[in-house]
C-alpha cells in the first residue's frame, strides 16, 4: 500500500514570488506520481504526472515537479506565481500494476497574495 | 485527457432517501473509480468498477450503501442509499486512461 504526505496544509506566497509545495510518498513498489489542482468549487484537474523517464516533469500553467527516488519526494514548483494559481493542490501516488488505485495526500492550499 | 460529465451537479436530499449519480465519459475506459471528498478534506476512494465484474469496495464502504453499476465502457452510476447528513460530500467519478486518472466535475450532495 502507498501513502502520501503533504506537510504544508497552507502556503501563502506573494504574487510573482516562487513557490514549492512539498510531497513525500511511501511505497514498497514502483510508483506513478501525480499532482492535481482543485480550484474553488470545481473538480480536480491533472497538473502533471511522472510515469517514467526524465525525473523533471513539466506541467500546465508553468508548474514543474521533480521525482527524487532516493528521497521519495515529488515536490511541485513554480518560479513565479499568479493570483489565478490560488487553489488547492493534491499530490497523489499509484502503483504501476494491478488496479493502479490512486492514493491522495491531504492537500495544500496555495494562497497567492497580491 | 478525457471529457467527463456528472449528473446531477448538486442536490439537496432528505435523510433516508437515495440518490443516483451518473457519470458519462467521452470514450471507452476499462477502469472507473468513485471517490468521496468530504468538506475541507482530501479524496477517499469508495470503490473500483472494472467493466464486466463486480465493483471492489474499499474498507469502510459497502455495496448495500453505495451500489455501483457499469453497464458499458462509457457510463457508470453510483447510488448513495439511505442517506444521512454524514453522507454530505462531493462525489467524483474518475475514469483511468493510459495510467492516468481523470476526474469528473463532481456531484455536491447535501443531506438534511
Amino acid at each position: 500500500a502507498q501513502s502520501v504526505t503533504q506537510l504544508d496544509s497552507q502556503v501563502p506566497v506573494f504574487e510573482e514570488a516562487p513557490v514549492e509545495l512539498r510531497c513525500n510518498y511511501s511505497s514498497s513498489v514502483s510508483v506513478y506520481l501525480f499532482w492535481y489542482v482543485q480550484y474553488p468549487n470545481q473538480g480536480l484537474q491533472l497538473l502533471l504526472k511522472y510515469l517514467s523517464g526524465s525525473t523533471l516533469v513539466k506541467g500546465i500553467n508553468g508548474f514543474e515537479a521533480e521525482f527524487n527516488k532516493s528521497q521519495t519526494s515529488f515536490h511541485l514548483r513554480k518560479p513565479s506565481v499568479h493570483i489565478s494559481d490560488t487553489a488547492e493542490y493534491f499530490c497523489a501516488v499509484s502503483d504501476t500494476g494491478g488496479y493502479q488505485k490512486v492514493t491522495f495526500g491531504t492537500g495544500t492550499k496555495l494562497q497567492v497574495i497580491p | 485527457s478525457a471529457v467527463i460529465s456528472q449528473k446531477p451537479s448538486r442536490d439537496i436530499c432528505q435523510r433516508g432517501t437515495s440518490l443516483t449519480i451518473q457519470c458519462q465519459v467521452d470514450s471507452q475506459v476499462t477502469m472507473m473509480f468513485w471517490y468521496r471528498q468530504q468538506p475541507g478534506q482530501s479524496l477517499t476512494l469508495i470503490a473500483t468498477a472494472n467493466q464486466g465484474s463486480e465493483a471492489t469496495y474499499e474498507s469502510g464502504f459497502v455495496i448495500d450503501k453505495f451500489p455501483i453499476s457499469r453497464p458499458n465502457l462509457t457510463f457508470s452510476t453510483l447510488t448513495v442509499s439511505n442517506m444521512s447528513p454524514e453522507d454530505s460530500s462531493i462525489y467524483l467519478c474518475s475514469p483511468r486512461r493510459i495510467d492516468t486518472q481523470y476526474f469528473g466535475p463532481g456531484t455536491r450532495l447535501t443531506v438534511l
